[in-house]
């Protein structure tokens, strides 16, 4: 099945900086999503973005699907968005879900 | 629903005890989803079902663990003989149509620990 991988696995910024994390992704995809994993352990929603760009505020994502990798945006960074990451995809097998370890991000004030 | 109500949200159960994970998902969708997440790592599917019927079952560990919908909406996931390695947190997600063009949604979760 497809492997997904994230990087960084951890990150620390300071309030205002801006941030890239990386999803890559062994196989050609049919669906791609981006979760956000809050302290309490809820996975919010944040794109679901099988190709292209979209922004909604302070995040934007990119899937490059031909190159098979997403990159998740955190402009100005703010102390709630820290939690952990996660990029999921589906393959062309369309199998559900299959989640990368995630990135642990640390907004420092 | 709203969303994806999972109960309970806590268990602790001692080893070799049966129990029962509840999820109701978003009214309307089709398609439900379970997955456990050990601390540190990301959620691992279990099975997935595509009204009441069980599309895929490929991610249960082992027989001890069984899951039904009987009437195409809320499930129950059901753990048999519980071991000290099903301690976890239990994810449930639903989305209108099966995969893959369609956004799956979580639940809270639900924290088993097995003593």
């Amino acid at each position: 099945g497809i492997q997904v991988e994230q990087s960084p696995p951890d990150l620390i910024l300071q309030e205002g900086a801006n941030s890239t994390l990386r999803c890559n992704f062994s196989d050609s995809v049919n669906n791609l999503q981006w979760f956000h994993q809050n302290p309490w352990g809820q996975l919010i929603n944040l794109f679901y973005i099988p190709s292209g760009t979209k922004q909604n505020g302070r995040l934007s994502a990119t899937t490059v699907a031909t190159e098979r990798y997403s990159l998740l945006y955190i402009s100005s960074s703010q102390t709630t968005d820290s939690g952990v990451y996660f990029c999921a995809a589906v393959d062309s097998g369309n199998t559900p879900l299959v989640f990368g370890k995630g990135t642990r991000l640390s907004v420092i004030a | 629903g709203a969303g994806v109500s999972q109960t309970p949200s806590n268990k602790v159960t001692e080893k070799g005890k049966y129990v029962e994970l509840r999820c109701d998902p978003i009214s309307g969708h089709t398609a439900l989803y379970w997955y456990r997440q050990s601390l540190g790592q990301g959620p691992e599917f279990l099975i997935y079902f595509q009204g009441t019927g069980a599309a895929d079952d490929s991610g249960l560990p082992n027989d001890r663990f069984f899951a039904v919908r009987p009437e195409g909406s809320v499930s129950t996931l059901k753990i048999q003989r519980t071991e000290r390695g099903d301690s976890a947190v239990y994810l449930c997600a639903s989305s209108a149509r099966g995969p893959p063009n369609t956004e799956a949604f979580f639940g809270q979760g639900t924290r088993l620990t097995v003593v």
